[in-house]
């Protein structure tokens, strides 16, 4: 079935460092990629989301890349901040199947 | 952004007995509802999508006779814990989407079995 993997499972970059954080998926029929942030006891939000007609997008310190060959997706944070601590998700979705596919998260830390 | 809105946000009961949990789209039709369940600092494992009008559609070894899920219209999901145990506790968040666009999730369930 399908799987999305994500790497790596925690992170701790210092403040004003960058982070970058992987997804590789198996369905080939993907090719709607969003990125959840999640704190604490709260409901994911969506930061950035990338479809596969586009190779790179960016919004301010975020930005998410795709390689549909080899299917990897990517999510980089420039310029970290203590409020980007929090644990994010990649996910994939298709057309022919509607459902949303869910890495398996990572922690990020941000050192003072 | 969209709105989802669940309830109840937390709940506890007793061994035994079940719970439903709500799921609406408030400003939005949702053709596909998700429910995830989530244990403590893992991933969100989806349990079942379910479209209007229609069975739902349980993934790989979950029981659709414990998670009745319904989803009546299109603004409403609900699931039902049925006969709940301790090991059903857990954190329960629905999402929904309008076809092939960004999924919202709802604020999420915290089922306490006792």
């Amino acid at each position: 079935g399908e799987n999305v993997e994500q790497h790596p499972s925690t992170l701790s970059v210092q403040e004003g460092d960058s982070a970058v954080i992987k997804c590789t998926y198996s369905d080939s029929a993907s090719n709607y990629f969003p990125w959840y942030k999640q704190e604490l006891g709260k409901r994911p939000q969506l930061i950035i989301d990338i479809r596969s007609n586009v190779g790179e997008k960016k919004d301010q310190r975020i930005a998410v890349t795709l390689n549909k060959t080899a299917k990897h997706f990517s999510l980089h944070i420039t310029e970290t901040q203590p409020e980007d601590s929090a644990v994010y998700f990649c996910a994939a979705t298709g057309e022919l199947s509607s459902k949303i596919i869910f890495g398996s998260g990572t922690r990020l830390s941000i050192r003072p | 952004g969209a709105v989802v809105s669940q309830h109840p946000s937390r709940v506890i009961c007793k061994s035994g007995t079940s719970v439903k949990i709500e799921c609406r789209s408030l400003d939005f039709q949702a053709t596909t509802m998700f429910w995830y369940r989530q244990f403590p600092k893992q991933s969100l494992m989806l349990m079942a999508t379910s479209n209007e009008g229609s069975k739902a559609t349980y993934e790989q070894g979950v029981e659709k006779d414990k998670f009745l899920i319904n989803h009546a219209s299109l603004t409403l999901s609900t699931l039902t814990v049925t006969s709940a145990h301790p090991e059903d506790s857990s954190f329960y968040i629905c999402s929904a989407r309008e076809e092939y666009t960004e999924a919202f999730f709802g604020q999420g369930t915290r089922l306490t079995v006792v």
